[in-house]
């Protein structure tokens, strides 16, 4: 348990769907971060919010709509996704003083049909 | 950041020390050597991160160089549940990083009985 939770753990939708993915911290962080992990590929930076403010969005489709409604909780919203999407989705927080230290939930594992 | 070389994978006999090493060359001044690892399926956990100085926790102890090029990250007794692959990452604590992929291949270690 690191303190940070994802739900779902598992989802599975089709294309024309809309989906959000949630996380949640109880560490007292103020940054948190969506990854994407993709079969046999590195961990690929998605968003970063710092101190509740989008700070890069790192050229990722706009099917991927991200939210941080406060420092506690970050979203990703999903729509009209494609079979490429499929891959683990891992949220993670930090103290912004120090990005290095980063403590990740457990994903969600995202399968598109 | 300054990029890290990585053996791909390493073996390690259950009760005794695994020794990861990480190669950074081109770290500078400011840069970190922080350690992650991943056990299947599941999200990024920390282990550790250093400057200059020798560091140990409750997992694992990290060796820096005095030239700071190069680091290794000791198990001391390592553990079926140890099985995971290790990422070596060096970045500034207080920047954003802008690197799309920042976990690069890590070293998959096997703790066999």
């Amino acid at each position: 348990e690191t303190g940070v939770t994802q739900t779902p753990r598992h989802l599975v939708m089709g294309m024309t769907n809309k989906k959000s993915l949630k996380c949640e911290q109880h560490l007292g962080h103020n940054a948190m971060y969506w990854y994407k992990q993709s079969a046999k590929k590195p961990l690929e930076l998605m968003f970063v919010y710092s101190l509740e403010e989008r700070v890069e969005n790192n050229s990722v489709p706009s099917r991927f709509s991200p939210e941080c409604p406060n420092s506690s909780h970050l979203f990703l919203h999903l729509h009209t996704l494609q079979p490429e999407d499929s891959a683990l989705y891992l949220c993670a927080s930090s103290q912004v003083a120090d990005r290095g230290t980063q403590y990740f939930g457990p994903g969600t594992r995202l399968l598109v049909l | 950041d300054a990029k890290t070389t990585q053996p791909p994978s390493m073996d390690c006999a259950e009760g005794r020390a695994a020794n990861l090493p990480c190669n950074h060359s081109t770290i500078s001044g400011n840069e970190y050597v922080y350690w992650y690892r991943q056990i299947h399926s599941q999200g990024p956990q920390y282990i550790i991160h250093g400057l200059k100085n020798n560091e140990t926790n409750e997992m694992a102890s990290l060796i820096i160089t005095e030239d700071r090029k190069s680091s290794t990250l000791i198990l001391p007794h390592a553990t079926l549940r140890d099985t995971a692959v290790y990422y070596c990452i060096v970045r500034v604590p207080l920047k954003t990083s802008y690197d799309k992929v920042i976990f690069g291949p890590g070293t998959s270690l096997s703790v066999i009985p």
